[in-house]
């Protein structure tokens, strides 16, 4: 079965600077790339998703990138703010008949004043 | 507006004694998905239901069980409660191919 890996698992940044969190996936049938950020006490939400027909995808300051020959997908956070800080979480499916997603590890990003 | 709510919020059990969860959701999704989560960990697919189709993961305890009466409600029931239950319980739906709105959790303690 699909297995995802995630690096870091923390990361501290200066406001302004940008961060960057990278995946990996094993299963090479996977084509959904989904990220979610999680904020203390609640429930994961979408930030970004990238499907295996395109390479990247941009949304304001957040760009996901996919490398479908090295398996690798990552999550680019430009112009850091607070209220960035979270636990994001990448996942990758491969069912797309009903969205069966697999989570990586997650990272905990702070954002230093 | 709501979209995915998950009742309660917190819910306190004793070991052993049966607990029901619930989940509802506006978006007239067809999936719905119930996760568990410990703490610093990813979420964890327990089940998942495809319309009235119930998807067992194939690691999920048969302490836990799952009803889907209608479109709108799901329950998480957990039939003996043991301390290593305790976790955060997600409540999920999508569309047959579309991304998952979660709702905000209920996080259950066992005593």
């Amino acid at each position: 079965g699909e297995n995802v890996e995630q690096h870091p698992s923390t990361l501290s940044v200066q406001e302004g600077d940008s961060a960057v969190i990278k995946c990996t996936y094993s299963d090479s049938a996977s084509n959904y790339f989904p990220w979610y950020k999680q904020e203390l006490g609640k429930g994961p939400q979408l930030i970004i998703d990238i499907r295996s027909n395109v390479g990247e995808k941009k949304d304001q300051r957040i760009a996901v990138t996919l490398n479908k020959t090295a398996k690798h997908f990552s999550l680019h956070i430009t112009e850091t703010q607070p209220e960035d800080s979270a636990v994001y979480f990448c996942a990758a499916s491969a069912d797309s008949s009903a969205s069966k997603i697999i989570f990586g590890s997650g990272t905990r990003l702070s954002i230093r004043p | 507006d709501a979209m995915v709510i998950q009742n309660p919020r917190y819910q306190v059990t004793q070991f052993g004694k049966p607990v029901t969860l619930s989940c509802s959701q506006t978006l007239n999704h067809n999936v719905m998905y119930w996760y568990q989560q410990k703490s610093s960990q990813a979420p964890k697919l327990l089940f998942h239901y495809y319309d009235k189709d119930f998807n067992n993961e194939a690691d999920t305890p048969d302490n836990f069980q799952s009803r889907r009466p209608n479109t709108s409600f799901c329950f998480l029931d957990i039939r003996s409660p043991g301390l290593g239950d305790a976790a955060m319980y997600l409540c999920a739906t999508s569309t047959t191919v579309g991304e998952q709105y979660f709702g905000p959790g209920t996080r259950l303690t066992v005593t």
